[in-house]
């Protein structure tokens, strides 16, 4: 059980253009879920917190009008890069917190989604 | 604004030694969790600790957390090249994760 899946896994596009990464709980209803930006050799840097049915809460320095994130459901949060560029090339994980038949607290960790822009 | 730190960050040891990665934190927080992440994958759930004096173990690693020092410790026992990766420990402000900045761990013969 708890298992979170990325779609895509990776991606590469053209500077300019916009990409969307869905983020799923397969098996439990997510009351939040989160994403996570990891350059490389760094930590993860938490972008967002999203609720379903409500707005996202955007960390520090973030560019809400950039990285568009929807929780439409409680199985489904989408994180949309608008006019991506070279410097949002990055490693995006998404997680998910619910209670999967144990603890509501724990985050339920996705497999990433690999961004390259051109 | 809750700090978590890790150290060392880098460690290379050899095969069959102990060691010791410490996570410091800021706050105040009850619940404390130690990652695994290998290169190009996502974090990979170690340890969940939920309560002073908590202590946990899995195979080789060992994780322990005390409240008052606001200090988790990840104890490898004789490490072996399987445990190469990178590690993190994060802290829950109630809110969100804090991550470390993680321990990039090389087990080398």
């Amino acid at each position: 059980g708890a298992v979170v899946s990325q779609h895509p896994s990776w991606v590469i596009c053209k500077s300019g253009t916009s990409v969307k990464i869905e983020c799923r709980s397969l098996d439990f209803q997510a009351t939040t879920m989160f994403w996570y930006r990891q350059f490389p050799k760094q930590s993860l840097m938490l972008m967002a917190t999203s609720n379903e049915g409500s707005k996202a809460t955007y960390e520090q320095g973030v560019e809400k009008d950039k990285f568009l994130i929807n929780h439409a459901s409680l199985t489904l949060s989408t994180l949309t890069v608008t006019s991506a560029h070279p410097e949002d090339s990055s490693f995006y994980i998404c997680s998910a917190r619910g209670a999967p038949g144990g603890a509501s607290y724990e985050q339920y960790f996705g497999p990433g989604t690999r961004l390259t822009v051109t | 604004e809750l700090k978590v730190e890790q150290n060392p960050l880098f460690l290379s040891m050899q095969e069959g030694k102990n060691y010791t990665i410490y996570c410091n934190y800021s706050t105040t927080s009850d619940r404390l969790y130690w990652y695994r992440q290998d290169p190009g994958k996502s974090l990979e759930s170690l340890f969940v600790l939920l309560s002073n004096g908590a202590v946990k173990q899995e195979g080789r690693l060992m994780a322990s957390l005390d409240t008052k020092a606001r200090l988790s410790t990840l104890h490898i026992t004789a490490a072996v090249h399987d445990l190469s990766a990178t590690y993190f420990c994060a802290v829950d402000s109630g809110y969100a994760l804090n991550f470390g900045k993680g321990t990039s761990l090389l087990v080398t013969p």
